[in-house]
C-alpha cells in the first residue's frame, strides 16, 4: 500500500487566498483524522471522520476552515481566507477500527506558509 | 477523559548512553498507549504500542516501554542511543471514538 498521500506538500500563498489540502487515505480505513502542528501549539486534532462522516470538528479554529470527505478515499481541507497564522504543517492520517487498538497512520505533511 | 503528559520537552544524550523518555497518562478506562516518533520533516510513525497482555513491549529500532498501572506511565528507553534516534517522539492514548490524545512531544537530540 501507498499509505497516505497528501497533496501538495509544500504551499505558498498570500493572505487572503483560499487553500486546499488533499488527503487520500489508506485503502480500507474508515477513520481520517486532519491535524495541524506549529512550534506554539503542539499538535493539534482539527476534525476527524468515520465513514465519511465528520464525528467531531471541534478542533477546527474557526468558521475559515472547512473539511469535507466526500467518499472513502479522499478528503480536503479547506481554508478560506487564509490568514500568516495559518501557517503550519497540516497532517492527515487513516486508521480501520479495532476497538481502540488501531495504529493511525500519518501522511506526510504538507507544510503551508501564508504570507 | 484521557490526557497525556510527557515530562521533559527536550532530551540530550550522548551516542550510546540510554535513552529514556517520560511519558505518564490519565485515563477513565483502561488505556491503549502508543508512541510515535517523528523524523524532520516527515509524517508521525509508530514505534510501538500497549494493548493488552504483556506490560513490556517492544517496538521498532531497539525501543521499548513499560506499562505500569500503579504509576500511570508509559515510559520509552532505548539502551543505547545512535544518532539515527535524534528525532521528537509523542506519546498518545487512545480515547473515545478512535481518537488519540497526543501529549506535547520530546525532541531527542544524541550527541556524538
Amino acid at each position: 500500500d501507498a499509505g497516505v498521500i497528501q497533496s501538495p506538500r509544500h504551499e505558498v500563498t498570500e493572505m487572503g487566498q483560499e487553500v486546499t489540502l488533499r488527503c487520500k487515505p489508506i485503502s480500507g480505513h474508515d477513520y481520517l483524522f486532519w491535524y495541524r502542528q506549529t512550534m506554539m501549539r503542539g499538535l493539534e486534532l482539527l476534525i476527524y471522520f468515520n465513514n465519511n462522516v465528520p464525528i467531531d470538528d471541534s478542533g477546527m479554529p474557526e468558521d475559515r476552515f472547512s473539511a469535507k470527505m466526500p467518499n472513502a478515499s479522499f478528503s480536503t481541507l479547506k481554508i478560506q481566507p487564509s490568514e500568516p497564522r495559518d501557517s503550519a504543517v497540516y497532517f492527515c492520517a487513516s486508521s480501520l477500527w479495532r476497538g481502540g487498538l488501531e495504529t493511525q497512520y500519518f501522511g506526510p505533511g504538507t507544510r503551508l506558509l501564508v504570507l | 477523559a484521557q490526557s497525556v503528559t510527557q515530562l521533559g520537552s527536550h532530551v540530550s544524550v550522548s551516542e550510546g548512553a540510554l535513552v529514556l523518555l517520560r511519558c505518564n497518562y490519565s485515563s477513565s478506562v483502561p488505556p491503549y498507549l502508543f508512541w510515535y516518533v517523528q523524523y524532520p520533516n516527515q509524517g508521525l510513525q509508530l514505534l510501538l504500542k500497549y494493548t493488552t497482555g504483556a506490560t513490556l513491549v517492544k517496538g521498532i529500532n531497539g525501543f521499548e516501554a513499560e506499562f505500569k498501572k500503579s504509576e500511570t506511565s508509559f515510559h520509552l528507553t532505548k539502551p543505547s542511543a545512535h544518532m539515527s534516534d535524534a528525532a521528537e517522539y509523542f506519546c498518545a492514548v487512545s480515547g473515545s471514538g478512535s481518537r488519540l490524545t497526543f501529549g506535547e512531544g520530546t525532541q531527542l537530540t544524541v550527541n556524538p
